[in-house]
């Protein structure tokens, strides 16, 4: 069974720093991966999916993330925060038969100025 | 812009009411689900719909009433809720799990925020 674990609930950076939202995996075959990211009081928005090709994913708004089978890992990562980034990230992993998502608990990023 | 929209945004119902809400997707999906999102709990999937039949029904009370008509219209429909369903409820739309479009990422609409009196 597929499953997600995001090891951060809160994470608080300044403005202009780098940015690492850290999500671990579970799958039994090769997993198809998301980052969806949340604004208050909005609907989920899709940052970026891993499908087994390139295992370095480009996302929206400079966010990227790399699928490391090894560690099975898919960190969420951006060189430099900006204050509208702050918003809540759910690490996603899809059930191949049946197209459910399995989402992670959630990771509130804080941006100070 | 989604393509997925969601009404009424907010809502607030006694628990002897009868209200519902719509969703409406204009991506040509063939699946459609309801979400529950309460404070602190991650996302809690509700039912799926896939070429307008239920496939699934996480053991939702039956006070919470889906309907599908068509591929692009998917409704909740509530009676008798308790103040414990006061929550957002988001609705997405996807190609399927069996489209062969990939990874069937799932679109979301914005939400209703509902409160339960």
């Amino acid at each position: 069974a597929q499953s997600v674990t995001q090891l951060d609930s809160h994470v608080s950076v300044s403005e202009g720093t780098p940015v690492l939202l850290r999500c671990n995996y579970s799958s039994s075959y090769s997993p198809s991966l998301f980052w969806y990211v949340q604004h208050p009081n909005k609907g989920l928005q899709l940052l970026l999916k891993y499908t087994s090709a390139a295992t370095l994913v480009k996302g929206i708004n400079g966010f990227e993330a790399e699928f490391k089978k090894s560690e099975t890992s898919f960190h969420l990562t951006k060189p430099s925060a900006h204050m509208s980034d702050a918003a809540e990230y759910f690490c996603v992993v899809s059930d191949g038969n049946t197209g459910k998502l399995i989402f992670g608990q959630g990771t509130t990023l804080q941006v100070k100025p | 812009e989604t393509g997925v929209t969601q009404t009424p945004r907010h809502l607030v119902m006694g628990m002897t009411n009868k209200k519902s809400l719509k969703c409406e997707q204009h991506l040509g999906h063939n699946a459609m689900y309801w979400y529950k999102q309460s404070a602190k709990k991650p996302l809690e999937l509700m039912f799926v719909y896939s070429l307008e039949e239920r496939v699934e029904n996480n053991s939702v009370p039956s006070r919470f009433s889906p309907e599908c008509p068509n591929s692009s219209h998917l409704f909740l429909h509530l009676h008798t809720l308790q103040p414990e369903d006061s929550a957002l409820y988001l609705c997405a739309s996807s190609q399927g799990p069996h489209s062969g479009q990939g990874a069937n990422e799932q679109f979301f609409g914005p939400g209703t925020r509902l409160t339960v009196l």
